[in-house]
């Protein structure tokens, strides 16, 4: 149980497009979904907090223009890149925190976005 | 600011020795804990979660809770070449806040 699915795992897009990525929490209800992206052997850094019905939190730094956020329903947190740039390149995982058992934060599979 | 600090390693053991990770955090007011694994190019799966001072054992891993010294750690047992990775420790203040992850120690079980 409390599975996240992200799609899509990889993509390669052009610069000056746009990209968006998916999650869904498959069986349980997702309120808050947050966003990461990891460098290569680097930790995770948190870009923002989806908040279902409301507008997205974003951490010091981070483009809420560039990285829009959009938590439409208690199942479902999309993140889309705009005018993406090779520096936009990296490893975005959402995650979700469920409460069921023991509890904890469960991962999507991550998104590895290149831009070329 | 909340930190949670780690070794990032690497930290090499023998195939079949036991393997330790720390992790100390600066919120005293912390609840929650968690170890995670996390594969090259992979997303973390969690391992454990730990709530109360002791500790909890789960097959070969055990997490060691010391909210006094704010002190966290993961024993894994007989460790295997499949073990190398890197291990997150994650500190969450309680009810709904966000979760901080450690840097991540990475384990090399030489074979």
């Amino acid at each position: 149980g409390a599975v996240v699915s992200q799609h899509p795992s990889r993509v390669i897009c052009k610069s000056g497009t746009s990209v968006k990525i998916e999650c869904r929490s498959l069986d349980f209800q997702a309120t808050t979904m947050f966003w990461y992206r990891q460098f290569p052997k680097k930790s995770l850094m948190l870009m923002a907090t989806s908040n279902e019905g409301s507008k997205a939190t974003y951490e010091q730094g981070v483009e809420k223009d560039k990285f829009l956020i959009n938590h439409a329903s208690l199942t479902l947190s999309t993140l889309t890149v705009t005018s993406a740039h090779p520096e936009d390149s990296s490893f975005y995982i959402c995650s979700a925190r469920y409460h069921r058992g023991e509890g904890g934060y469960t991962f999507g599979s991550g998104t590895r976005l290149t831009v070329v | 600011q909340k930190e949670v600090e780690q070794n990032s390693g690497p930290l090499s053991v023998p195939e079949g020795a036991i393997a330790s990770l720390n992790c100390t955090y600066s919120d005293r007011g912390s609840q929650s804990f968690f170890w995670y694994r996390q594969y090259s190019g992979k997303s973390p799966e969690l391992i454990m979660s730990i709530y109360s001072n002791g500790d909890k054992e789960d097959g070969r891993f055990t997490a060691q809770l010391n909210k006094a010294s704010q002190y966290v750690s993961l024993l894994i047992r007989d460790s295997q070449p499949s073990d190398s990775a890197t291990y997150l420790c994650a500190v969450e203040p309680g009810g709904y806040q966000k979760v901080t992850f450690g840097i991540g120690t990475k384990l090399q079980v030489i074979p």
